[in-house]
């Protein structure tokens, strides 16, 4: 069955480079995402990559995907103490992109 | 647009209560989706519509819990009788089908089942 595995936690210094890892096992899914969870609040998408790609860069997030692998990373620059959050990895496990399954989750706390 | 609308937020009820939770689409999006997040099991799917028709139920863990759609724009999840094993935060979530299928998440329902 389908499976995304990240690790649980991340501590990083403010103005540091957070790595946020993330494996899954479709070879087939379209699409890969990272979305973000803050305290009290549903998912929010922050970025995504097509499968043919092999790095999206977007302002401070940099996603890398080696499909060889099956390993998907993000990357913030310069991260914030507004970055600590929960990121979550996604796969699309259906043809059309609509099903999900979800990494369970990488706790980011950013430190002053 | 106001995002994707769930109520309660919190919910408190005790076991073989039934319960129900509501859920707002965004105006124009077809595809809704049902999710549970546990501290246990993280987020899993439980449903999902296009359309208002149930398209994939795989999720929904057993028969105390039925959702439906009754139009286009709104969605409730029921579950009778509740359980304290149901507590956990559901998350609603809306899309639009568009290249990169981004589904947009409600705040959530918090709900305890004592």
């Amino acid at each position: 069955g389908e499976d995304v595995e990240q690790s649980l936690f991340l501590s990083v210094r403010e103005g540091d480079s957070s790595v946020i890892n993330c494996t899954y096992t479709d070879s087939s899914s379209t699409y890969l995402y990272w979305y973000k969870q803050e305290p009290g609040a549903g998912l929010q998408l922050l970025t995504y990559i097509f499968s043919n790609m092999d790095m999206k860069q977007d302002q401070r997030l940099t996603v890398l995907l080696n499909k060889k692998d099956k390993h998907l990373s993000l990357r913030i620059a310069d991260t914030q103490t507004g970055d600590s959050a929960i990121y979550f990895c996604a796969e699309s496990i259906d043809n059309a992109g609509n099903m999900l399954t979800f990494g369970g989750g990488t706790r980011l706390m950013v430190k002053p | 647009d106001a995002g994707v609308i769930q109520s309660p937020r919190h919910e408190v009820t005790e076991m073989g209560q039934e319960v129900t939770l509501r859920c707002k689409l965004i105006s124009g999006h077809n595809s809704l989706f049902w999710y549970r997040q546990t501290m246990m099991r993280g987020l899993e799917l439980l449903i999902y519509f296009n359309n208002n028709v149930p398209i994939d139920d795989s999720g929904m863990p057993e028969d105390r819990f039925s959702a439906k759609m009754p139009n286009a724009s709104f969605s409730t999840l029921k579950i009778q009788p509740s359980e304290p094993r149901d507590s956990a935060v559901y998350f609603c979530a809306s899309s639009d089908r568009n290249s990169y299928n981004e589904q947009f998440f409600g705040p959530g329902t918090r709900l305890t089942v004592l």
